[in-house]
């Protein structure tokens, strides 16, 4: 069975650094691309970028490039979504997401539980 | 990037009823890379429909895809009481991106 595993919720305070992680089981995790994807509270999904375990290409969003880091560690067959610098903004649900099939243009067929990222002074 | 457009904003049925669920796109959208996703409160969203049109594992037919180009629909022949949330579509050929999403709340 295909299991995308998320790090629990997170309360931090502003310019503190952030990383959370999404652990794949049940399939070669070096073969799909993983995703990850933010919703703010109450707003719709946006797709922030992928990584493709196998030789850690990666690919951002405009609107996100500069503002996360993408990385995978694939002999523990984990992905990660990570911060520098939180701002209050960054306050909001954090999906991770593999891909359906192992091309880069591909739907996301299985999703983490999802992570709460909370930013307040 | 490719601006994902979805109407209408909230769509209010009784049980039973279709739903047609329309996602239009700022430029074509290549390949018919086209995917539509639901989402319940509380829940991570669930892979409907890609490639347009091809249902994901598990989804009844009740749920099908259609469109090419700029005009992709969502349709569900016939709601079921566990149909009721927010369908999201995507686009990923190019610098994915998704629309702001359809609620289908109960009438």
């Amino acid at each position: 069975e295909v299991q995308l595993v998320q790090s629990g919720a997170e309360v931090k305070k502003p310019g503190e650094s952030l990383k959370i992680s999404c652990k794949g089981s049940g399939y070669s995790f070096t073969s799909y691309w993983i995703g990850w994807v933010r919703q703010m509270p109450g707003k719709g999904l946006e797709w922030m970028g992928i990584i493709y375990p196998g030789d850690s290409d990666t690919r951002y969003s405009p609107s996100f490039q500069g503002q996360v880091t993408i990385s995978a560690d694939k002999s523990i067959s984990t992905a990660y979504l990570q911060w520098s610098s939180l701002k209050a903004s960054d306050t909001a649900m954090y999906y991770c997401a593999r891909s359906e099939t192992p091309g880069i243009a591909a739907a996301f067929d299985y999703w983490g539980q999802g992570t709460l990222v909370t930013v307040s002074s | 990037e490719i601006v994902l457009t979805q109407s209408p904003g909230t769509l209010s049925l009784s049980p039973g009823e279709r739903a047609t669920l329309s996602c239009r796109a700022s430029q074509s959208v290549s390949s018919s890379y086209l995917a539509w996703y639901q989402q319940k409160p509380g829940q991570a969203p669930r892979l409907l429909i890609y490639g347009a049109s091809s249902r994901a594992t598990g989804i009844p037919d009740r749920f099908s895809g259609s469109g090419s180009g700029t005009d992709f629909t969502l349709t569900i022949s016939r709601l079921e009481p566990e149909d009721f949330a927010v369908y999201y579509c995507q686009q990923y050929g190019s610098s994915p991106t998704f629309g702001q999403g359809t609620k289908v709340e109960i009438k």
